[in-house]
């Protein structure tokens, strides 16, 4: 299966500051998705994006398919952004399960 | 659209229960993944469905768990004889399709004393 490697794996910053979170693949994927998982264990929906670039809000992400990363990008950041952030692939044929990466625990300080 | 809904969210048990975790996925869904969770770690795939047939389950971590999707609707994970390293996060997802975005549930936090 694929590896999926996050960084960095700590984050701390001040609220209002920016920030860039990358995620590398050992093999082209079909699916790529990251998350949020916040205190609560919640695992939220951030973006599907197997390719391309997509923007909500404050959050935006850029995956380069042929290079094999992708990039979430969190402007502005506030308190509530804190947490655990996920990115996960499927390359398909096989198990057909998302590989998660450990994760960056991004933690924004007031 | 009501999101995948799973039940119990909390699970305390005695080594060597039994267990069964539900999970119920978004309406018109036809995939249904289970994974597993440890404290620091990303969620580990366990199995998935397709409707009602299990297309792969040799990601299960022993012959202890057990998955089923009698009608293609809501599906249950059971662990038999858990041990203390069962404590888990288990979190189950649902997609429309193969390379559609799976979409998690809160999860079943299950703890073994």
């Amino acid at each position: 299966g694929i590896q999926v490697e996050q960084s960095p794996p700590d984050l701390i910053l001040q609220e209002g500051a920016n920030s860039t979170l990358r995620c590398n693949f050992s093999d082209s994927v079909n699916n790529l998705q990251w998350f949020h998982q916040n205190p609560w264990g919640q695992l939220i929906n951030l973006f599907y994006i197997p390719s391309g670039t997509k923007q909500n809000g404050r959050l935006s992400a850029t995956t380069v398919a042929t290079e094999r990363y992708s990039l979430l990008y969190i402007s502005s950041s506030q308190t509530t952004d804190s947490g655990v952030y996920f990115c996960a692939g499927y390359s398909g044929g096989g198990a057909d399960g998302l590989t998660f990466g450990k994760g960056t625990h991004l933690i924004i300080q007031p | 659209d009501t999101g995948v809904s799973q039940n119990p969210r909390h699970k305390i048990t005695k080594r060597g229960q039994n267990v069964t975790f539900r999970c119920d996925p978004i309406s018109e869904h036809n995939r249904l993944y289970w994974y597993r969770q440890t404290l620091g770690q990303g969620p580990e795939f366990l199995t998935y469905f397709q409707n009602e047939a299990q297309l792969e389950k040799s990601r299960l971590l022993s012959d202890r768990f057990s998955a089923e999707r009698p009608k293609g609707s809501f599906s249950t994970l059971e662990i038999q004889r858990t041990e203390q390293g069962d404590s888990a996060m288990y979190l189950c997802a649902s997609s429309f399709w193969a390379d559609q975005p799976q979409h998690f549930g809160d999860g079943t936090r299950l703890s073994i004393l």
